[in-house]
């Protein structure tokens, strides 16, 4: 299974576009980029995933270079709602089997 | 219907006791996941089942007993617990099959237990 590196925390204000940044040197042919956003004491919740280059929906983009060593999640324009962890998870979804990353710990302040 | 519940919400028990807890998904998925997450910490794979079969079991101890009862339904028997099993437990679910967004994994709210 792939390992992922992130941040461990980073800091931000409202209005500001916000990049999280996961390497994943390892990852495999089939695997695929997803991540995952939790606030305290709930489970998490999907946010995006792609496979390779640009993936977009309405709350965030996914930016994968070619190499797909690594990942950019971007959250445009946060508030102060968005204040949680989000995951970087590699991993081949036909197995079921992901690995979590250690998690970013975003803080939105006003 | 896109949601997983879990109960009890909370749970307290002593090493001793024998407890379950339950999970439940109506979205037709063929997957379902048991999750643990320590404080401060990522959520960690304890047991998948797909269709109803026990397909990955990542080294859990046997105080741990998952059990599929149907493709709606997942439990996980608890007996003889330790204090540091205390944790949030994570139900999942998701298709098992392309439709949709792969892989994507829809979570419970979870079980806080306690281990005294």
């Amino acid at each position: 299974l792939a390992k992922t590196t992130q941040p461990i925390s980073m800091d931000s204000y409202e209005g500001q576009e916000v990049n999280i940044t996961c390497s994943h040197n390892n990852i495999a042919t089939n695997d695929y980029i997803t991540w995952y956003q939790q606030f305290p004491s709930q489970g998490p919740r999907f946010i995006i995933q792609g496979y390779k280059t640009k993936v977009t929906n309405e709350v965030a983009s996914l930016f994968i270079p070619a190499d797909r060593k690594s990942s950019t999640l971007s959250l445009p324009r946060v508030s102060l709602s968005d204040t949680a962890v989000y995951y970087c998870l590699v991993g081949d979804p036909y197995g079921q089997n992901f690995v979590f990353g250690p998690g970013t710990r975003l803080s939105v302040l006003p | 219907d896109t949601e997983v519940t879990q109960t009890p919400k909370h749970l307290v028990m002593g090493m001793t006791n024998k407890k379950s807890l339950k999970c439940e998904q109506h979205m037709g998925h063929r997957a379902m996941y048991w999750y643990k997450q320590k404080a401060k910490k990522p959520p960690e794979l304890m047991f998948v089942y797909s269709y109803e079969k026990l397909s990955i079991n990542e080294s859990v101890p046997s105080r741990f007993s998952p059990e599929c009862p149907n493709s709606s339904l997942l439990n996980l028997h608890l007996h003889a617990l330790q204090p540091e099993d205390s944790a949030l437990y994570l139900c999942a679910s998701s298709q098992d099959k392309a439709g949709g967004r792969v892989g994507e994994q829809f979570f419970g709210p979870g079980t806080r237990l306690t281990v005294l």
